[in-house]
């Protein structure tokens, strides 16, 4: 069965800018969740989505966004992007929400 | 203070010596997971558990649910289990601990 799969692996924008981030969980899972990831503040959950729904959501500013579609692949955006947004984003797909969680390999967002 | 403590944030050992990582939590959980990551990212869940104890090859993991406590153990450790071990408290959203970075030289 494949895994987690993150696109893209690496990227390089510029403040200001906006970006988007996939995520294809392992099939038949249908919960996924977000992180970021920086050396300043470790591992942060950012949101899980589950049948198309956010069901929870981190302490993050209304910049970051994502969404759900009904094949469970998700998808993660970043609006207006600030230098302190560089960081590895981390997606994590399981069965159902609060099952063992599989984490893709990251992408890792250098903004400049 | 954290909702989650680890330690130590650092421990180097000898191949073969036993290792034991702690992490403490503040905050009531449905479950407690222990993580694994190696340079470059990627993330291996090795336990969740939401009582006593678990065991996978070399892997041990233990939790107090009362004492808000647990334990990830190595046996026999080996140079290919340096890696960055991370707890995280299960509160219907994942809360990390800070990691522990662990060194096995041979």
């Amino acid at each position: 069965k494949a895994g987690v799969t993150q696109t893209p692996r690496y990227l390089i924008k510029t403040r200001g800018q906006q970006v988007t981030l996939s995520c294809s969980p392992i099939s038949g899972h249908r919960s996924v969740s977000w992180y970021q990831q920086t050396p300043g503040q470790g591992l942060q959950f950012l949101f899980e989505y589950f049948s198309e729904t956010q069901r929870n959501k981190g302490n993050f500013p209304g910049r970051f966004s994502g969404r759900q579609f009904s094949n469970s692949r998700s998808e993660m955006n970043v609006s207006t992007l600030e230098l302190g947004d560089s960081a590895l984003y981390l997606c994590a797909s399981s069965l159902l929400p609060g099952s063992e969680q599989y984490f893709g390999p990251g992408t890792r967002l250098t903004v400049t | 203070k954290n909702e989650v403590e680890q330690s130590p944030q650092n421990l180097t050992a000898q191949e073969g010596e036993f290792i034991t990582i702690n992490c403490s939590y503040s905050v009531g959980i449905s479950a407690l997971h222990w993580l694994q990551q190696h340079p470059g990212g990627g993330i291996v869940s090795l336990f969740m558990l939401s009582s006593g104890k678990k065991k996978h090859g070399r892997l041990i993991a233990t939790i107090n649910i009362q004492e808000k406590h647990s334990s990830l153990h190595i046996t026999a450790s080996h140079p290919r289990d340096s890696a960055v071990y991370i707890c995280a408290a299960d509160t219907d959203k994942l809360i990390f601990g800070t990691g522990t970075r662990l060194q096995v030289f041979p």
